[in-house]
Parts: structure tokens; sequence; C-alpha cells
């Protein structure tokens, strides 16, 4: 069965510290992995997806089939990444998402 | 095109009411999603449409749930006999083609409170 198990709810940093939001994916097939971002009182949005090995707003996220994760890292945070931030998983359908359960990212100033 | 709307932001309806959520997508977008999210969870499917024809629903809809997409342009999702456990977010999403190539594009929800 589909799975994406976010484990951490909660993850406070300080500016400038690195940061690195943890997602597995259980999936019997050739997923396609995405991060998406709700910043307060704005809609979610995609951040960054894994067929395009992009980096976006600093941050960036590899495809590790072997530990079956797509960590979202970012080596200096800053004050504006504080958001919710859910890791995404798309079948072969590509129908539809399989979301986590997402991990709220606050940044200290 | 202002992105993916919906209608309305807030809901609130007594137990036992039946409600109905409107989507307009972007306009180019052929592919419309409707998924729920409840307090500490991500969203979760319900159902897809490739233009007006609906493609695949979730286990999660019930037979007290219809969506429509009649001119493959906005949606309505209708919720009959509603139930405190329908309380939660109701978005709609689109997109252009497979969502792996370009992801979708949300709208900002609708909160449901079933009191």
């Amino acid at each position: 069965a589909q799975r994406v198990t976010q484990p951490e709810k909660l993850l406070s940093v300080f500016k400038g510290a690195p940061v690195e939001l943890k997602c597995n994916y259980s999936y019997s097939g050739s997923p396609e992995l995405f991060w998406y971002v709700q910043y307060s009182r704005q809609r979610l949005q995609l951040l960054l997806r894994h067929i395009s090995r992009e980096s976006i707003k600093g941050f960036t996220a590899d495809l590790n089939k072997g530990e079956t994760s797509f960590h979202l890292k970012k080596p200096f945070a800053q004050e504006e990444d504080s958001a919710m931030y859910y890791c995404a998983l798309s079948g072969q359908t590509g129908n539809q998402f399989y979301f986590g359960t997402g991990t709220s990212l606050t940044v200290i100033p | 095109d202002t992105g993916v709307s919906q209608d309305p932001r807030h809901k609130i309806t007594k137990r036992g009411q039946n409600v109905t959520f409107r989507c307009d997508p972007i306009s180019e977008h052929n592919r419309l999603y409707w998924y729920r999210q409840t307090l500490g969870q991500g969203p979760e499917f319900l159902t897809y449409f490739q233009n007006e024809a609906q493609l695949e629903k979730s286990r999660l809809l019930s037979d007290r749930f219809s969506a429509e997409r009649p001119k493959g342009s906005f949606s309505t999702l209708e919720i009959q006999r509603t139930e405190q456990g329908d309380s939660a977010m109701y978005l709609c999403a689109s997109s252009r083609d497979r969502l792996s190539h370009y992801g979708y594009t949300f709208g900002s929800g609708t909160r449901l409170t079933v009191v």
C-alpha cells in the first residue's frame, strides 16, 4: 500500500542553522515525489518535484530509492521558511497524491 | 486567471443538513481533484475528474458524497445528511496534465463545521 511518513510533527531550528525535514515512503512501483508548503494563511503550494532536480528557495530534496526517502534540506534556514511542509507521492497512474501528515517548521530568530 | 477558486470559504451547518461546495479551476486545466483534510492530517484524496468525466473515487467518498463537473469547467461537491465527522477542510485542485509533470494548483479550501 502507498504510504508517506513524516516522522516529525514539529521542528524548530535557529535562523542560519541547517534544516532537514524527513520523508519516507512506501510504494511498490516507481514513485514520483513532491514537497508542498503551506505558509500561514496561504494555500498549499508546490515547492519542488524530484523529477526536476531543482532547488527552490534554497531547498533541495534527493530521492533515495534504497532508503525509500525524500528528505527536504536547506543549509541555512531563514525566518520566512517557517511553514507547514507536506511530502507527497504520486503513483504510476498519476491520478492522485498520497500526502504525509506534515511537519510544522519554526525558524527561531 | 487568479487560480483555483473555492466557495464558500467557511460553512457551518447543523447535523443532518445537506451542503454543497463549488470549485472553479484554472481555465486551461482539464483535471480537477477534491481532497479532504482533517486536523493534524495531510490532504486525503476524494475524487478526480478529467474534463467532465469522474474517473476515480476514493473509498472515503461514501454514498452521502457526490461530485459533479457537468461541463468540464467548475465542479460541485455535495454532502448529504452531514455528520460531525464530515467537519474538515475540503480542498480542490486542478492540473493541466499528468500531475507528475506539473503538480497541482490548490484552492484555498472550504472549511466545513458540522454542529
